[in-house]
């Protein structure tokens, strides 16, 4: 079974709406990670979390880590095409760097 | 952010012969890289964990005979997959981090795609 599970796999809004993406694992994690990935691309950094309860924003992006450290949510307000891509979860299990992920969630903005 | 470079970013060769990629960190020093796969449309997959100067830890299911790891500097991890086969067509990501493991950032290379013919 997946250890860290996203959901929705896929998502088409209409540019301007708001969404949001989870990400959760039935452990306990050290380190949350965001990702974005175009089809053929490298990965694009976007955040990383690791103080449960924590949030973190970048331009029209936030991000949360759940006080248990088991779940997270990615927010995107007022979705641009821009925002199109693949959006990754990552996570440290156990601080040795070594990450696991997400299967991925598909987003489409429509213009 | 940091940057980490890979080359090259696509090749083709054929069934049997052997290719080499390179992670370069270009900005910073990195004792510890990671070597990721991707199959289309799936996740990534850790294959190994590449160590300056010494030997890399691979992955459980992953051949460290096929799949050869050298991190010769704190700034190159090269990875050859030797004797190359159609079912190693994938995307390879390699992924570094500038202050050391699980407390910083890991910043993830372009991807080298390798199809295999």
């Amino acid at each position: 079974s997946q250890e860290l599970e996203q959901s929705p796999q896929s998502l088409i809004v209409q540019e301007g709406k708001n969404l949001t993406i989870n990400c959760t694992s039935s452990k306990t994690l050290y380190g949350l990670y965001w990702y974005k990935q175009k089809y053929g691309e490298g990965l694009i950094f976007l955040m990383m979390l690791q103080k449960g309860g924590e949030e973190k924003s970048h331009e029209k992006i936030t991000a949360k880590l759940d006080e248990k450290k088991q779940q997270s949510s990615l927010h995107i307000t007022a979705s641009q095409p821009s925002h199109a891509g693949i959006y990754l979860c990552g996570a440290d299990r156990n601080q040795g760097g070594k990450l696991i992920f997400g299967q991925g969630t598909e987003l489409s903005v429509k213009p | 952010g940091a940057v980490v470079s890979q080359h090259p970013s696509r090749v083709i060769c054929k069934s049997g012969t052997s290719v080499k990629i390179e992670c370069r960190s270009l900005d910073f020093q990195a004792t510890t890289m990671f070597w990721y796969r991707q199959f289309p449309k799936q996740s990534l997959m850790l294959m190994a964990t590449s160590n300056e100067g010494s030997k890399a830890t691979y992955e459980q299911g992953v051949e460290k005979d096929k799949f050869l790891i050298n991190h010769a500097s704190l700034t190159l991890s090269t990875l050859t997959v030797t004797s190359a086969h159609p079912e190693d067509s994938s995307f390879y990501i390699c992924s570094a981090a500038p202050g050391g493991l699980s407390t910083d950032t890991q910043y993830f290379g372009p991807g080298t795609r390798l199809t295999v013919l």
